[in-house]
């Protein structure tokens, strides 16, 4: 049963701060892997998608890695706003299944 | 709005009564899936679907949830007597082809179930 961590559960950093999130999944069969930002009281909203093939994906300030082998995945948020105040989870996908982590809450202060 | 369309965004029933929920997928996405998030708790898979098919609903409680995606229509969670414990924001989302096709989900913005 693939089950999916992440780490840390929540994190507050002054503005500007560059970021590293953490997200580990047990099985590594996986097709591929997903960050999705939420805000409260909102639906998910996609940030970078990882096919298993690939290494890591850019977008804008956002650079998400994945080491399939050790069943790893982090994203890197540069230069970070206060609007980035939300909580990223990360999934992962095997046969049209996905499984989140419990998130990551991030609080970016002015 | 060519995004996944949910809808009631919020839902309030009385214990024993019947919720439908429904969600219509992005345009040209033929693969709807459905997630609850209970409170203060991670999104759980439910059940997946393609038009007219059940593809997976290992995640469905075996009692008084249902779901379809008919030929022509939204997809719809029905969940039948519902329980306090039912009380949950339900997310669809919608993919273009299998996982190892494309395989980005795109959510809609959720239907939030009270049951009093």
């Amino acid at each position: 049963k693939q089950e999916v961590t992440q780490i840390p559960a929540a994190l507050s950093v002054p503005e500007g701060e560059n970021l590293v999130l953490n997200c580990s999944f047990t099985d590594s069969a996986i097709y591929n892997l997903q960050w999705f930002r939420q805000d409260p009281g909102k639906g998910l909203t996609s940030l970078l998608l990882i096919q298993s093939s690939q290494r890591e994906q850019t977008s804008g300030r956002l650079n998400a890695s994945l080491d399939k082998s050790s069943g790893r995945s982090t994203l890197y948020i540069a230069a970070s706003q206060p609007g980035d105040s939300a909580t990223y989870l990360c999934a992962v996908s095997n046969a049209g299944k996905s499984t989140f982590g419990d998130g990551t809450t991030l609080t970016v202060k002015p | 709005n060519a995004g996944v369309m949910q809808n009631p965004r919020h839902l309030v029933r009385r214990r024993g009564q019947e919720a439908r929920l429904r969600c219509s997928p992005m345009k040209g996405h033929s693969h709807v899936y459905w997630y609850r998030q209970l409170p203060e708790e991670g999104l759980k898979f439910m059940v997946y679907l393609q038009k007219e098919n059940i593809i997976d609903e290992s995640g469905m409680p075996k009692e008084r949830f249902s779901a379809e995606f008919p030929k022509e229509g939204p997809s719809i969670l029905r969940i039948q007597q519902v329980v306090r414990g039912d009380s949950a924001a339900y997310f669809c989302a919608s993919s273009q082809g299998l996982a190892e096709i494309t395989g980005e989900l795109f959510f809609g913005e959720g239907s939030r179930l009270t049951v009093l």
